[in-house]
């Protein structure tokens, strides 16, 4: 049972396009995290958000609580923007009990 | 040091020896956590420490695995009798104590039981 489901597993881009990660979860949550891990296995964390929206640069999360879902989205799309992104909830008030989706594998072509 | 930083970044061991593997939060940082990712699946949750509280031991996957947190800094994940099973890359993490805080993760140790 997977408890966090991302969507799409594999994304391929043409540069410039606009893009969006879908991440469902079946549990109840406190927080989301997006998570970037780029090949060589380095994990950045984009965002950590409980409710709303936020923005960086041309990064943007979203988050609907009782929906249980978010999205991450990418504006102008580059290639250096082709990692493999994934979303993780932070389950059973432990902060750091995080429940993890399999990842989302971008590739932006230029 | 300005990141998290993990030693040692490569580790081949036989089946059955014991490893230790090390992680070194930012400085200031509260929380420190162990992660798993093995060849092909996602990311897993070991084990978090925060503060001087116990820590949350519940993803740990048997009683082979155990953490220590040594001053509420440097923290070591030790692995009795591995098994083939145990390769994966661990990787640490930490953050502020703080609700919002993101966490700022280590490069990682990459496991190979052979």
């Amino acid at each position: 049972k997977n408890e966090v489901e991302q969507s799409p597993q594999n994304l391929t881009a043409q540069e410039g396009e606009f893009i969006t990660i879908n991440c469902s979860y079946s549990v109840g949550i406190s927080a989301l995290h997006w998570l970037q891990q780029h090949p060589g296995g380095g994990i950045v964390s984009l965002f950590m958000l409980s409710s709303g929206k936020k923005k960086h640069g041309r990064l943007i999360a979203t988050i609907n609580i009782q929906e249980k879902h978010s999205s991450l989205h990418i504006t102008a799309s580059h290639p250096r923007d082709s990692a493999v992104y994934i979303c993780a909830v932070i389950y059973g008030g432990s902060q750091g009990n995080l429940i993890f989706g399999k990842g989302t594998k971008l590739s932006v072509k230029p | 040091g300005a990141g998290v930083s993990q030693s040692p970044s490569n580790k081949v061991t036989e089946k059955g020896k014991d490893v230790e593997l090390r992680c070194d939060p930012i400085s200031g940082h509260t929380a420190l956590y162990w992660y798993r990712q093995s060849l092909g699946q996602g990311l897993e949750f070991l084990i978090y420490f925060q503060g001087n509280s116990a820590p949350d031991k519940s993803g740990l996957p048997s009683d082979r695995f155990s953490a220590e947190r040594t001053g509420g800094s440097v923290s070591t994940l030790t692995i009795q009798r591995t098994q083939q099973e145990d390769s994966a890359v661990y990787l640490c993490a930490s953050s502020f104590a703080t609700g919002t805080s993101p966490l700022h993760f280590g490069n990682g140790t990459r496991l190979t039981v052979t």
